[in-house]
């Protein structure tokens, strides 16, 4: 069973579209989180949702919007897409608030033409 | 200057060989550390958490040293399954807060 889900997986789109990246996991942790691994490959935090509370929003543009529906689901929305966006998202959850390893999905990697 | 810093490689080395890398940490408050490990293409994988005495787990042993903010990570008896991206992960220290990841370590391991 897939502990941390995210669809989709592969995104290809243009410029200016609104796009969404849904995210599930099943390791009844309360926390979750989305990242962005850019081409340089360095791995930096966007969002993290505790039972369904923002704890953490690093500077994001407000482009993106997460909404946590329930502690198991945390999907992101990216509105107007721009070339710079183009990256792989990273789903992650870990129980308690951060200091706690983190289980990662296999990333949805979002290509802007 | 980087919350987290790693050498970022490309560490190459024959199979068996021992490898070590290093990582700093530029915030005192963190407690947690960890290992993580990225194949290509794929998700980060926890490798193993990183404790204050020092863990092993097999062929890989953890060090931190909260003196100089420093952590380690020693592979022994390279394989070539081990040719990934190594991240050094470490927890701000404060509730609410993220763990902040290093670039990355490459290690490939040759035949």
């Amino acid at each position: 069973d897939t502990a941390v889900s995210q669809t989709p997986k592969y995104l290809v789109t243009q410029m200016g579209n609104d796009k969404s990246i849904k995210c599930e996991q099943n390791l009844g942790h309360d926390t979750m989180y989305w990242y962005k691994q850019d081409s340089k490959k360095f791995l930096k935090i966007m969002f993290s949702y505790n039972n369904k509370e923002l704890i953490i929003n690093e500077t994001v543009p407000n482009r993106f919007s997460p909404k946590s529906p329930d502690k198991a689901h945390l999907n992101l929305h990216i509105n107007s897409l721009e070339l710079g966006d183009s990256a792989v998202y990273f789903c992650a959850s870990s129980q308690g608030r951060g200091n706690q390893p983190q289980h990662f999905g296999d990333g949805t990697r979002l290509s802007i033409l | 200057r980087k919350e987290v810093e790693q050498d970022p490689g490309p560490f190459n080395v024959p199979e068996g060989a021992t490898v070590a890398f290093n990582c700093t940490y530029s915030n005192s408050a963190s407690q947690s550390f960890f290992w993580y490990r990225q194949d290509c293409r794929k998700e980060p994988k926890l490798l193993m958490s990183v404790y204050s005495s020092g863990n092993e787990d097999g062929r890989f042993t953890a060090q931190l040293n909260r003196a100089s903010q420093y952590i380690s990570l020693l592979i022994r008896d390279s394989k070539l399954s081990d040719s990934a991206t190594y991240l050094c992960v470490a927890h701000r220290g404060q509730a609410g807060t993220a763990l902040i990841f290093g670039k990355g370590t490459t290690l490939s391991v040759s035949s």
